[in-house]
């Protein structure tokens, strides 16, 4: 079954420390991946995605996300976090099934950056 | 500026009485979703439509329904609203070839009394 597994559902860093947000897949086929934040009361907010390439993909706001076949993870990273930086994450990959394109989320994240 | 418009943004409605919810894009794409989202976990997928043609979740109840008039309007009709349904309700486009992203509206949320 195709999946994408946060194992974290909270993550707290203070302001200007680095940040990591885990993910891990399971696909068929190659991985089409995506990271999207979410604010209160807000829709999704794309951040970055890895389709093909460099396996270190940069994205908005200072993130980044490394890909790695091997672990089957993607990773979300930022050298120095933001208070702003608080909201919920997101991992998703986009997928085969049935015939049909769709999106499979991760249960999310919420990151709490710490003044 | 290109986005993706949901009306209203706040919804109430009583039990069991039908209710629809708007989505309007300016992005020209092929690909509309709606998606439920209750108290921040990861947005659930009912339905999807590509072009014109009209992919339903599984899972997804018959009290769901949905409608593209055109490329550009999404509607989602909950027949008998129930408690359970009280949620964030999510509109998404994107491109149809895989490695393009989504691409959100704000959301409605529907309070059922």
């Amino acid at each position: 079954a195709q999946s994408v597994a946060q194992p974290e559902d909270q993550v707290n860093v203070a302001e200007g420390n680095p940040l990591t947000v885990k993910c891990t897949y399971s696909v068929s086929g190659n991985p089409y991946l995506f990271w999207y934040v979410q604010y209160p009361n807000r829709g999704l907010q794309f951040l970055l995605k890895y389709i093909t390439g460099d396996n270190l993909v940069k994205g908005s706001y200072g993130f980044e996300a490394e890909f790695n076949k091997s672990q089957t993870s993607f990773h979300l990273k930022k050298p120095s976090a933001l208070v702003s930086d608080s909201a919920l994450y997101f991992c998703a990959v986009r997928a085969v099934s049935s015939g049909t394109y769709k999106y499979i989320f991760g249960t999310g994240t919420r990151l709490k950056v710490l003044a | 500026d290109a986005m993706v418009i949901q009306n209203p943004r706040y919804q109430v409605t009583q039990f069991g009485k039908p209710v629809t919810l708007s989505c309007s894009q300016t992005l020209n794409h092929n690909v509309m979703y709606w998606y439920q989202q209750k108290s921040s976990q990861a947005p659930k997928l009912l339905f999807h439509y590509y072009d014109k043609d009209f992919n339903n979740e599984a899972d997804t109840p018959d009290n769901f329904q949905s409608r593209r008039p055109n490329t550009s309007f999404c509607f989602l009709d909950i027949r008998s609203p129930g408690l359970g349904d009280a949620a964030m309700y999510l509109c998404a486009t994107s491109r149809a070839s895989l490695g393009h992203e989504q691409f959100f509206g704000p959301g409605t949320r529907l309070t059922v009394l």
